[in-house]
């Protein structure tokens, strides 16, 4: 099995901030198989980017997926109120599996 | 656009099988170019997923359930299935369904909106 680890656990910045969430995996992740989720309070993940780096349908430019191998980023190049929500990274490359996810918090 | 919603008892004994019911809506249970999944939320934890099946029958488990989970198809209500037999209260969650593009190891994308499932006598 993929254990997958995300970092931080929390992030708390300012509406306008960059924010970049981490997310390595326990060995390689073939063919770059990661997806990353947003899950806002009380509701289902909800896809934001495939295949490491394809934003999916509707999703605002300003998340974008990077990385290979073990290391995965996504990054929120400027944070809006809306963006609060626990983020969440999943390999599917084999036996899915999903990380504990990081917390971004606005101040 | 495809909707899925997840239905069944938000109860369940310890020892007994837990029983939920995926219906689809928006679109076809046998369209080709999905696969439907279950996944798992325990309170405060990470997603888990439970399993994969193709309109065929054809299933993938995770391995750790794979033991007591059975997910099954019927295409005449458009409606995919889980049993999880044997429940401990390690066994309550949110369970989610939703489906998986291109096969049966891939990203889930949509989401129902969850059933919480408590195991508790």
């Amino acid at each position: 099995e993929i254990v997958l680890t995300q970092s931080p656990g929390t992030l708390s910045l300012s509406p306008g901030e960059r924010a970049t969430l981490s997310c390595r995996a326990s060995q390689s992740v073939s063919s770059n198989y990661l997806a990353w989720y947003q899950q806002k309070p009380g509701q289902a993940p909800r896809l934001v980017v495939y295949g490491a780096s394809s934003r999916a349908t509707g999703i605002p430019d300003r998340f974008s997926g990077s990385g290979s191998g073990t290391d995965f980023t996504l990054t929120i190049s400027r944070l809006e109120p809306e963006d609060l929500a626990v983020y969440y990274c999943q390999q599917y490359g084999t036996s899915p599996t999903f990380g504990r996810g990081t917390k971004v918090e606005i101040k | 656009q495809l909707q899925l919603q997840e239905s069944g008892p938000g109860l369940v004994k310890p020892s007994e099988t837990l029983s939920l019911t995926c219906t689809i809506s928006g679109g076809s249970i046998s369209d080709s170019s999905y696969y439907w999944g279950w996944i798992r939320q325990p309170p405060g934890k990470g997603p888990e997923w439970i399993g994969t099946i193709f309109y065929s029958g054809s299933t993938s488990y995770n391995p750790s359930l794979k033991s007591r989970v059975i997910i099954s198809v019927d295409t005449s209500k458009n409606q995919f299935s889980l049993k999880l037999s044997s429940v401990t209260a390690a066994d309550t969650a949110v369970y989610y369904c939703a489906g998986a593009l291109t096969g049966p190891y891939t990203w889930f994308d949509p989401w129902g909106q969850g059933a919480l499932v408590t195991v508790s006598s």
